[in-house]
Parts: C-alpha cells; structure tokens; sequence
C-alpha cells in the first residue's frame, strides 16, 4: 500500500524567503507524484506533477519540486514566497501499472506568509 | 475555475436522514472521483466511475452509494447519518480513464454538516 508523509503541518515563511515543503512517500514501486494547493474555501488545484519523465519538475506560480527515488521524496520549493502563496498544499501519489487514479493524499501542509 | 460543478454548496441535515450531492465534470472529462476531507482523517479517495462503471473504489462505507449517468454526471448518496460524517465532500473529473497519470481537475466541494 502506498503512504505519504508531510513533514510539518505548518510552515511559516518571510515575504521574499524560500518555501521548502517537505513529502516523502512510501511504496513498492515509485509512483506517479502531485502537488495540490488549496486555498481557504476552494478546491484542489495542481501546482505540478512528476509521472517519470525530467526529475526536476516546475510548476506554476514558481513552484518545482524534485523526485529524488533514493530518498523517497517529492519537496516542494519556491525561491521567493509572495503573500499569495499562503494556502495548504497537499503531496499526493497514485499508483504506477495500474487502471484508475486514484490519489492518496497527506496530511497537507498549512503555509504561512508573514510580511 | 477547474470546470467541476457540484451543487449544493453546503448541505445542514439531521442524523439518521439521506442526502443527495451532485457533481458535473469538465466537458470532455470521462472519469469522475469522490473524495471526503475531513479534519482527522484527512483527504481520502472514495470512489471512481468512468464512462458510467465503477473504475475503483476506496473507503467508502456502506451507507453511502455513487454512480454516473449517461450524461456523465455523478451522484454520491449519503444514508443514515451519523455526525462523524460531517466533511467537505469533493469531486474530481479527469479526461481519460484514470491512468496514474492524469490529473484530476477538482470541484468546489460541498460542505456536509450533520447536526
């Protein structure tokens, strides 16, 4: 069975300071690896996806994250965080080989912008 | 906006009673998901239809049903409830048939309040 793990349920960052948003996974198989963000009162939204092809993924609004196999992990950064990016955000997973897509979400990850 | 209606946007019922939640996905989308947030458990996969089956199933407790219509819209019932069952209710669509890689698209949610 597939799991994911956000380490911290809250991060609080400076306007202008780097986001760094840590998932790690853990499954047979590598899987297929997503961000989402939510913002208060609204659905998920894809920031990016890794489904195999360059380990270095961008995003939108500046978001990359980086599929690292030997650490299991799928962090999520942004060089400069901006006001706008506070909302939660979520890693989720989906299984390699399979029929469907279903996706198994962590605990999600509150981001706090200060000024 | 992802494209993904669900109505209604929030729902207060009674313990013991039925609801009914709706939910249109992207023109074009075949697969359509369910999925429940609920602040101790998390996000979690309920259920996927494509093109009318059902493609994969996940914690979906007995008291509560799916399915899509021709026109590709879904239904998720909910019975007999019960105030653990209070959650933000989310649907998803996806173009294809939910390989892994596909992203899903989500809805608003609606807000289920039992009281």
């Amino acid at each position: 069975a597939q799991s994911v793990t956000q380490l911290g349920s809250h991060v609080s960052v400076s306007e202008g300071a780097l986001v760094l948003l840590r998932c790690n996974y853990s499954s047979s198989v590598p899987p297929y690896l997503f961000w989402y963000v939510q913002y208060p009162n609204q659905g998920l939204q894809l920031l990016l996806k890794y489904t195999s092809a360059a380990t270095l993924v961008k995003g939108i609004n500046g978001f990359e994250a980086e599929f690292k196999k030997s650490e299991t992990s799928f962090h999520l950064t942004k060089p400069s965080a901006h006001m706008s990016d506070a909302a939660e955000y979520f890693c989720a997973v989906s299984q390699r080989g399979t029929s469907y897509g279903k996706l198994t979400f962590g605990q999600g990850t509150i981001l706090t912008v200060h000024p | 906006d992802s494209g993904v209606t669900q109505t209604p946007k929030h729902l207060i019922t009674a313990t013991g009673q039925r609801v009914t939640l709706r939910c249109s996905p992207r023109s074009g989308d075949l697969s359509v998901y369910w999925y429940q947030q609920s602040l101790d458990q998390g996000l979690q996969f309920l259920i996927q239809y494509y093109n009318g089956e059902e493609r994969a199933k996940g914690n979906i407790l007995e008291r509560f049903s799916a399915q899509q219509f021709p026109d590709l819209h879904s239904e998720l019932n909910l019975s007999s409830l019960e105030l653990g069952d209070s959650a933000l209710y989310f649907c998803a669509s996806s173009s294809a048939g939910g390989r892994g890689t596909d992203t899903q698209y989500f809805g608003p949610g609606t807000r289920l309040t039992v009281l």
